[in-house]
């Protein structure tokens, strides 16, 4: 079974533009959750989508946003983007609540 | 809320030394704990998960962990390292006991092993 796949990998964007990171989970997970990764602020959650509704949502201002399709995959969007914004964003998928299993991850540079 | 501390930002081992990860958590319920592994450039690998029962959990890549209650704990351990267990460990706590979706995690403690 193929494991959760983030697209792209790699991302370079400059201050003030938006972006937005792709996430298919395992088949058959229906819960997504995303989260960022810093040096300086480590790993925070985001948010969690399940069956296309918002379950759970971090501390992160409104210019982070994400949406679950139909199928499961999540995109998540960031706008006006900052220069803090430049992280490691990792996806997740869950079956049964019980378990994580992430994504590589998309690495975001913003200039 | 919960919180994790994970009080050794790096830690360096011989090979074939044993290895224990510190990790306090802040809950106030029976919380779900797990411990991942990241390497460079990478995402995160489930090691092992407690969520009830027997307090030692087997993991993978011959990792347990015990939990103890009454310390706050959840110490990953491993007799004998190998050098390709060099690597992030983070811990984390599930906020939400029933549900894994939501994890706030430790600051990691980064593994380097000498051969």
């Amino acid at each position: 079974k193929a494991g959760v796949t983030q697209t792209p990998r790699y991302l370079i964007k400059t201050r003030g533009q938006q972006v937005t990171l792709s996430c298919s989970p395992i088949s058959g997970h229906r819960s997504v959750s995303w989260y960022q990764q810093t040096p300086g602020q480590g790993l925070q959650f985001l948010f969690e989508y399940f069956s296309e509704t918002q379950r759970n949502k971090g501390n992160f201002p409104g210019r982070f946003s994400g949406r679950q399709f139909s199928n499961s995959r999540s995109e998540m969007n960031v706008s006006t983007l900052e220069l803090g914004d430049s992280a490691l964003y990792l996806c997740a998928s869950s079956f049964l609540d019980n378990e994580q299993f992430f994504g590589p991850g998309t690495r975001l540079t913003v200039l | 809320a919960q919180s994790v501390t994970q009080p050794d930002i790096h830690i360096t081992v011989s090979e074939g030394a044993s290895l224990e990860l510190r990790c306090n958590y802040s809950y106030g319920a029976t919380p779900y704990l797990f411990w991942y592994v990241q390497s460079p450039g990478q995402g995160l690998q489930l090691l092992l998960k407690y969520f009830s029962g027997d307090t030692l959990v087997q993991g993978i890549k011959g990792f347990e962990a015990e939990f103890k209650r009454s310390q706050s704990s959840f110490n990953l351990r491993k007799p004998s390292v190998h050098w390709s267990d060099a690597a992030e460990y983070f811990c984390a706590v599930a906020a939400d006991t029933g549900t894994a979706s939501k994890l706030t995690f430790g600051t990691g403690t980064r593994l380097q092993v000498t051969l």
